[in-house]
């Protein structure tokens, strides 16, 4: 069984420019979170998506968006990238929305630096 | 607002040895508690969870221990081993629509 799938693994950006990341999950799974890792902040929340619907959205600014697809699928855009914005970008996916009450299984990440 | 706050942020414990890493939480609607173990270049991956309906939960060598009078829960690795040096995230959520919430992480090195 395939697990979750982010695409790049590694990006480099400049500041002003946006990027998009992708998440593939686990077959069978319709819950997708997104989470930020920092080594000063730890993993912290962006947003959830169920059915296509955001149904949890984490303390971040309006830069951060994500979508999903009828086939589960995820991707989630940074506008107008800042220095602070570089980070692992962590993609989880879960059977069930309500993912904090469910098993994430977490991809490997995109690793993206903003010059 | 810190919701969960773990320590220590390093730690480093013989080969043999019992690591322990420690969190607390504040928000009492929380009731589920899992800890993830990630290695570099990896995604964290699920170790062993526990609700508070119990006080202690053992898998192997990994053991969780609640508290829920003085909000705390904790991580025993016994008999730690090289292959534990890993950085170890606690995290809480309320059962539902709520997101996973996770302490800061602990990098583990095991020494032999």
């Amino acid at each position: 069984k395939a697990g979750v799938t982010q695409t790049p693994r590694y990006l480099i950006k400049t500041r002003g420019q946006q990027v998009t990341l992708s998440c593939s999950p686990i077959s069978g799974h319709r819950s997708v979170s997104w989470y930020q890792q920092t080594p000063g902040q730890g993993l912290q929340f962006l947003f959830e998506y169920f059915s296509e619907t955001q149904r949890n959205k984490g303390n971040f600014p309006g830069r951060f968006s994500g979508r999903q697809f009828s086939n589960s699928r995820s991707e989630m855009n940074v506008s107008t990238l800042e220095l602070g914005d570089s980070a692992l970008y962590l993609c989880a996916s879960s059977p069930f929305g309500g993912a904090g009450a469910n098993v994430l299984t977490f991809g490997a990440g995109s690793r993206l630096t903003v010059l | 607002q810190q919701q969960v706050k773990q320590s220590p942020q390093s730690l480093i414990v013989q080969k043999g040895g019992i690591s322990i890493i420690n969190c607390a939480y504040e928000n009492t609607a929380f009731d589920y508690f899992p800890w993830y173990q990630q290695f570099p270049g990896k995604g964290p991956a699920l170790l062993i969870a526990i609700r508070p309906d119990v006080s202690e939960k053992k898998e192997g060598r990994f053991t969780i221990s609640f508290n829920k009078s003085a909000k705390q829960f904790s991580l025993h690795i016994m008999d730690s081993q090289p292959g534990d040096s890993a950085t170890y995230f606690c995290a809480a959520s309320t059962t539902g629509n709520t997101p996973l919430v996770f302490g800061k992480g602990t990098r583990l090195s095991v020494i032999a």
